[in-house]
């Protein structure tokens, strides 16, 4: 069965950086993409990027493009999304999902269709 | 940016009644638009995608319905499952593929 599992939580200090991992199984890993959603405390859902696992192409909510980085490492099946210069704004759980991508014109899958358990981070003094 | 605005904020209905949730988007989005569904704790679930097509596992009470910028999720008939927040999002145009603020079923 298709699983992403998520590192645990972590606690950072403001203007640290964070690196969560997703780790997957049960799937194609390159045939897809990997999106990350945010949810502070009390929140709504917040999109924050995607990335292609196929060919390495990404995309970044715009607000967050500059402090954020996202990967994947095929040998091992990982997701990480790295956030950088965190302030107490950047606290929540951090979600990886799996996602579709276009290949020749073509939608391989649905979006979003199995999600990580989710990762808290916290960014406190 | 596309902004989703999902009404209500909050709908309370009881078990076995019908639910109606409604996600009305700032521009056409065409049928690119999902529904999620969040119990307390636990991380999404997809249910609807392209506006009407069921996730793998969803149950038929759930249907999708609409285009362009104006959608709906409907619930046949509540189970005491479905109490939960529920989520509309677009991938018409991306970056961002925004969500709505959502819409918590509540039990009445």
């Amino acid at each position: 069965q298709v699983q992403l599992v998520q590192s645990g939580a972590e606690v950072k200090k403001p203007g640290a950086s964070v690196k969560v991992s997703c780790k997957t199984s049960g799937y194609t890993f390159i045939n897809y993409g990997i999106s990350w959603v945010r949810q502070a405390p009390g929140q709504g859902l917040e999109w924050m990027g995607w990335i292609s696992v196929y060919n390495g192409n990404t995309k970044y909510a715009q607000k967050l493009q500059d402090r954020v980085t996202m990967t994947t490492d095929t040998s091992t099946t990982t997701a990480y999304m790295e956030v950088r210069s965190l302030t107490s704004d950047d606290t929540a759980v951090y979600y990886c999902a799996r996602d579709s991508i276009t290949i020749f014109g073509v939608v391989t899958s649905p979006p979003l269709d199995n999600w990580g358990q989710g990762t808290l981070v916290t960014v406190s003094s | 940016e596309i902004v989703l605005t999902q009404s209500p904020a909050t709908l309370s209905l009881s078990p076995g009644e019908r639910a109606t949730l409604s996600c009305r988007a700032s521009q056409n989005v065409s049928s690119y638009l999902a529904w999620y569904q969040q119990r307390p704790g636990q991380a999404p679930r997809l249910l609807i995608y392209d506006t009407s097509n069921r996730a793998t596992g969803i149950p038929a009470r759930f249907s999708g319905s609409g285009s362009g910028t104006d959608f709906t999720l409907t619930i046949s008939s509540l189970e005491p499952e479905d109490f939960a927040l529920y989520y509309c999002q677009q991938r018409a145009t991306w970056p961002p593929a925004t969500f709505g603020q959502g819409t918590k079923l509540e039990i009445k």
